[in-house]
């Protein structure tokens, strides 16, 4: 069972359109992080999220601690956005340690 | 600051061969972290630091085994490589805290064991 969910596993958008894209847990968190992976396959750190909502540049991560949900929005997107999307939580029950989503593969087109 | 670096980029092995994944930070983090990537699968944590001379295992440990001597260097061990230990390898640093703290990843290495 994997305890974090992310829809969709792929996404293909036209260059402008607005993105969603969804993050599910099972149990209650202290944290959540949305991480980025390019095709060259690095990883940057995009938001940590323990409540609310963050916004950096187009990129907009919300969190609802309740609904145990979370999702990174893309305003305006653009081919330079296609990448890997991948959001992890953190629970202290799991220990020190960080549980990964599958990754939400998304591709704009221009 | 070189941030997380990670040697070697590419690596194939034999089975039964062993090798050591090496893993540098230069920003004073004391957590340190190791990952393997497969299709379609989330990153899964091999092994973690939370300082010199600690170590804990993480989800999938079996066939590696790391040390921690230093607050930079966290090397990943594999001791008698398998095909199933093919993958793409990330180690991770953040300060202590994961609650609050950005992850920083080197750039991988991919791992082919035939």
């Amino acid at each position: 069972k994997n305890e974090v969910e992310q829809s969709p596993q792929n996404l293909t958008a036209q260059e402008g359109e607005f993105i969603t894209i969804n993050c599910s847990y099972s149990v209650g968190i202290s944290a959540l992080h949305w991480l980025q992976q390019h095709p060259g396959g690095g990883i940057v750190s995009l938001f940590m999220l323990s409540s609310g909502k963050k916004k950096h540049g187009r990129l907009i991560a919300t969190i609802n601690i309740q609904e145990k949900h979370s999702s990174l929005h893309i305003t305006a997107s653009h081919p330079r956005d296609s990448a890997v999307y991948i959001c992890a939580v953190f629970w202290a029950e799991y220990g020190n340690k960080l549980v990964f989503g599958a990754g939400t593969i998304l591709r704009v087109k221009s | 600051n070189a941030g997380v670096t990670q040697t070697p980029k590419f690596q194939v092995l034999k089975t039964g061969q062993s090798m050591t994944l090496q893993c540098a930070q230069d920003m004073n983090h004391e957590y340190m972290s190791w990952y393997r990537q497969d299709p379609g699968m989330g990153l899964r944590l091999i092994h973690y630091s939370v300082g010199a001379g600690i170590t804990d295992q993480g989800e999938v440990p079996n066939g590696y085994n790391v040390s921690r001597s230093t607050t930079e260097d966290f090397p990943l061990r594999l001791l008698s490589a398998a095909p199933s230990q093919t993958s793409v390898y990330f180690c991770a640093s953040s300060r202590p805290g994961l609650v609050n703290s950005e992850q920083f990843f080197g750039p991988g290495t991919r791992l082919t064991v035939l």
